[in-house]
């Protein structure tokens, strides 16, 4: 199993560019999450998605987008970039099955973004 | 809501050392928590978890136990290595009837060991 995969490992960004960061998992996990670390910092989550089609914000949704079309792939969307979404981020998976509390998640190597 | 704190980093020592970094938690029911690692540069990945009351997790010589009556989860190793440098995240999971189960995480405690 290669995990959780990210796509790309760096990218630097001019302000009002768009890009897509691609996510991929192959361990049929369910729920899927993005997240953002800014240095010295801790997570914010930014979406999340508990299944194929459906998706949901998190503490940070402004200037992002996402979409689920497919068990395995979870792509999170910039569009006009700002100088305040240079960050790292990283992707997530894990499995959850109703009634039960979520179980381990699965982070991916993260993209580092600089926005300039 | 739900909420993870942890104490606040860096923590420094030196080799061999023994190690705790606090970790208490408010949530309602029985939630799972867990330990994250994270190595500079790298996504986290699992150190280890506990799944009810008294549970005591451990791996690659760390431990930590589920306490109801405190609401703690403390992370604990009896002597640290150069290559435990890292940041460290407490985490739970909620445990509930119907909804989604989005874990909460605490802020993260640098962990920085000196030979």
């Amino acid at each position: 199993n290669a995990g959780v995969t990210q796509t790309p490992k760096f990218r630097i960004l001019k302000i009002g560019q768009s890009m897509t960061l691609q996510c991929t998992q192959d361990m049929n996990h369910n729920y899927m999450y993005w997240y953002r670390q800014d240095p010295g910092m801790g997570l914010k989550l930014i979406y999340y998605s508990v299944g194929a089609g459906i998706t949901d914000k998190g503490e940070v949704p402004n200037g992002y987008n996402v979409s689920r079309s497919t068990t395995e792939d979870f792509p999170l969307r910039l569009e006009l970039a700002a100088p305040s979404q240079t960050s790292v981020y990283f992707c997530a998976s894990s499995y959850q099955t109703s009634g039960r509390g979520a179980d381990t998640q699965y982070f991916g190597p993260g993209t580092r973004l600089t926005v300039l | 809501g739900d909420s993870v704190t942890q104490m606040e980093g860096p923590v420094t020592l030196s080799e061999e050392a023994f190690l705790t970094i606090n970790c208490t938690y408010t949530a309602t029911g029985y939630p799972s928590l867990f330990w994250y690692v994270q190595y500079p540069g790298e996504g986290l990945q699992l150190l280890l978890k506990a799944t009810k009351a008294d549970d005591k997790g451990s791996n690659k010589g760390f431990e930590a136990t589920y306490r109801k009556e405190t609401t703690s989860f403390h992370l604990e190793k009896g002597s640290v290595q150069v290559s435990d440098s890292a940041v460290y995240f407490c985490a739970l999971s909620p445990v509930a009837s119907g909804g989604s189960y989005i874990p909460t995480f605490g802020r993260g405690t640098s962990l920085i060991v000196h030979p």
